[in-house]
């Protein structure tokens, strides 16, 4: 079974641009997860889509957002790039929404701001 | 406090050694505790859980010791080895599907 897909694995950007990440979760799985990753904060939760719902959301700026499609699959888009927006950004599928369902993540995007 | 405060920061034990990683939080809704772990250039893989109503829940060479009256939790690996090298991240599930995690430790077995 693959695993957890997400497209580009590098990206890097300029501060005001905006950027669109990709998701691709492990077949039959309806939950996509998204975790930003940086040195600092650690890992910190942005938001969980669930049959094309948000059900959950972080605590970071509208700046930052996402949907699913109705194939699972998710993007992450975040607009008007600040520096402080480099980070590894991970994605993590299970099969249901929930802490008892096993989330698997991908090898996450690096996105650098400059 | 949507946090879990996690110890220490690195650890360096020696192969067949037992290292023990702490973690503590303060918020009762938090309801589920996964440990996770994370090799370099990969995403974090779930290593155990357990659920607050339980004491010890072992694995293979993981354990996870859990007092709820003193909110915290702690991973133990037995019998340490070098391939066991990793950052670990304790963390908590919030409001039925935010994972709040700590900050992480990372771990070196030396051979």
């Amino acid at each position: 079974k693959a695993g957890v897909t997400q497209t580009p694995r590098y990206l890097i950007k300029t501060r005001g641009q905006q950027v669109t990440l990709s998701c691709s979760p492990i077949s039959g799985h309806r939950s996509v997860s998204w975790y930003q990753q940086t040195p600092g904060q650690g890992l910190q939760f942005l938001f969980e889509y669930f049959s094309e719902t948000q059900r959950n959301k972080g605590n970071f700026p509208g700046r930052f957002s996402g949907r699913q499609f109705s194939n699972s699959r998710s993007e992450m888009n975040v607009s008007t790039l600040e520096l402080g927006d480099s980070a590894l950004y991970l994605c993590a599928s299970s099969m249901g929404s929930g802490p008892y369902n096993e989330q698997f993540f991908g090898p996450g995007t690096r996105l650098t701001v400059l | 406090q949507q946090q879990v405060k996690q110890s220490p920061q690195s650890l360096i034990v020696q192969k067949g050694g037992i290292p023990i990683i702490n973690c503590a939080y303060e918020n009762t809704a938090f309801d589920y505790f996964p440990w996770y772990q994370q090799f370099p250039g990969k995403g974090p893989a779930l290593l155990i859980a357990i659920r607050p109503d339980v004491s010890e829940k072992k694995e293979g060479r993981f354990t996870i010791s859990f007092n709820k009256s003193a909110k915290q939790f702690s991973l133990h690996i037995m019998d340490s080895q070098p391939g066991d090298s990793a950052t670990y991240f304790c963390a908590a599930y919030y409001q039925g599907g935010k994972l709040i995690f700590g900050q992480g430790t990372e771990l070196s077995v030396k051979p």
